[in-house]
């Protein structure tokens, strides 16, 4: 049963950078894409990038200039940098696998509520 | 982007009767190369992740109640719940992967009567 498990600061000051990582419990990291898609409070779902087992990724232009997503496959991990956020970055941020090959969000993280505040 | 654009916003359904949401994509999701639609649907209850329901528009995600099914193609579906469960009180997400960034509906809450 494959699980995925996600930490990071959950409090930041505006101009700080986001950083989460999540890691994949008991099963394959390669053949799938691995995802991010933050949720603000009260709103929906936005996704903000994925990335493979070889490292190729994909980002939302809404935030491509301040993400980075990268990968650590001897750990089975894929982490998420946010830079220069502000409060409009306040948002549960989840990591997901998209199985098939697809973006297909078969298996979430619990997620991580990140509030950014001064 | 695609914009997926879900009807209603929300809706109250008697338990035992069926329950109809609807999302609309800005251009369609059907790809000709494998003639499968990009389209997914997801319940989401509060406090958790949202769980995948429906997949290629229409294939069950294994474990999910029959209950729950989705049809269309293009740039119109539906997502049917036959007979209203307690349970099923949640909002339900579409969202298609046809191009990215990948994109949502707004969601529908759905309640009972």
């Amino acid at each position: 049963q494959v699980q995925l498990q996600q930490w990071g600061a959950g409090l930041l000051k505006p101009s700080e950078t986001l950083s989460l990582t999540c890691a994949v419990h008991g099963g394959s990291f390669s053949g799938f894409l691995w995802s991010w898609i933050r949720q603000s409070p009260g709103k929906g779902l936005e996704w903000i990038g994925r990335i493979t087992h070889s490292e190729s990724t994909d980002y939302n232009p809404s935030l491509k200039s301040r993400v980075t997503i990268s990968v650590d496959t001897s750990k089975n991990q894929f982490s998420l940098k946010l830079s220069s956020v502000s409060a409009a970055d306040t948002a549960v941020y989840y990591c997901a696998r998209g199985r098939e090959g697809r973006n297909i969000f078969g298996i979430w993280g619990q997620g991580t509520m990140v509030t950014v505040s001064s | 982007d695609i914009v997926m654009t879900q009807s209603p916003d929300s809706l109250a359904v008697s338990l035992g009767e069926r329950a109809t949401i609807n999302c609309k994509s800005s251009q369609s999701v059907l790809h000709s190369s494998n003639n499968k639609n990009y389209l997914t649907w997801y319940q989401q209850k509060p406090g958790q992740p949202p769980k995948l329901l429906i997949y290629w528009a229409s294939t069950r995600e294994s474990g999910v109640p029959d209950r729950f099914s989705g049809s269309g193609s293009g740039t119109d579906f539906t997502l049917t719940i036959s007979s209203l469960q307690a349970e099923d009180v949640a909002v339900y997400y579409c969202q298609q992967h046809f191009s990215s960034p990948i994109t949502f509906g707004q969601g529908t809450r759905l309640e009972i009567k």
